[in-house]
């Protein structure tokens, strides 16, 4: 059974679109995280909920909006698509934030790979 | 073989070598650390934390150490296997932020 899943795998669209990717995990934890990897695999954090409350918000701009409707999912919005945000994204699940101890070890999603055209 | 993180970001070593990665951090406040692997197509995966009170902890085959003083992490991996081939990041997370600083990654390659 997968623990964090995410649709689609894949995603091809032109610019100016809007898209959206999904998260879904079923250990039970508490907080999600979205991720970004560039080409270059290097991975930043953008987002982080706890309980459906945001509770980290990197410099990221507002064309993308997370909604995490239970604490079970959280899902990836971007208005208006840029070359610039082709890239890998990574949802990612932990039982408590990060803060330091095993319990908040995080486990990631298999990833979107997102190609805008 | 080892790597010297940005410097040579891959690492290529024989089938039973001993691989050693390295991961220079950032930032001086950061008091636990996580390795993490990342195989072709997939996320990251747990492979072994240490905490700043530590300086060197042991799991199945691999090793971490610390070096606060000049701020460096090392993945020590032995007897290196094919399996063992994917992109390696330390992370760094300080106290009281809840998230994680990754690092630019070291590619490991391992050569039957």
């Amino acid at each position: 059974d997968t623990a964090v899943s995410q649709t689609p795998k894949y995603l091809v669209t032109q610019m100016g679109n809007d898209k959206s990717i999904k998260c879904e995990q079923n250990l039970g934890h508490d907080t999600m995280y979205w991720y970004k990897q560039d080409s270059k695999k290097f991975l930043k954090i953008m987002f982080s909920y706890n309980n459906k409350e945001l509770i980290i918000n990197e410099t990221v701009p507002n064309r993308f909006s997370p909604k995490s409707p239970d604490k079970a999912h959280l899902n990836l919005h971007i208005n208006s698509l840029e070359l610039g945000d082709s890239a890998v994204y990574f949802c990612a699940s932990s039982r408590i934030p990060a803060s330091g101890g095993a319990e908040d070890t995080q486990y990631f999603g298999p990833g979107t790979r997102l190609t805008v055209l | 073989g080892e790597s010297v993180g940005l410097h040579l970001p891959t690492l290529s070593v024989q089938e039973g070598d001993n691989s050693i990665i390295n991961c220079a951090y950032s930032n001086s406040a950061s008091d636990y650390f996580i390795w993490y692997k990342q195989e072709s197509g997939k996320g990251p995966q747990f492979i072994i934390d240490i905490r700043s009170n530590m300086d060197k902890r042991q799991g199945q085959r691999v090793t971490v150490l610390l070096n606060k003083t000049v701020k460096h992490l090392s993945l020590q991996i032995a007897a290196t296997q094919p399996g063992d081939s994917a992109v390696y990041f330390c992370a760094e997370n300080m106290d009281n932020f809840n998230k994680f600083y990754f690092g630019s990654g070291t590619k490991l390659n391992v050569k039957p």
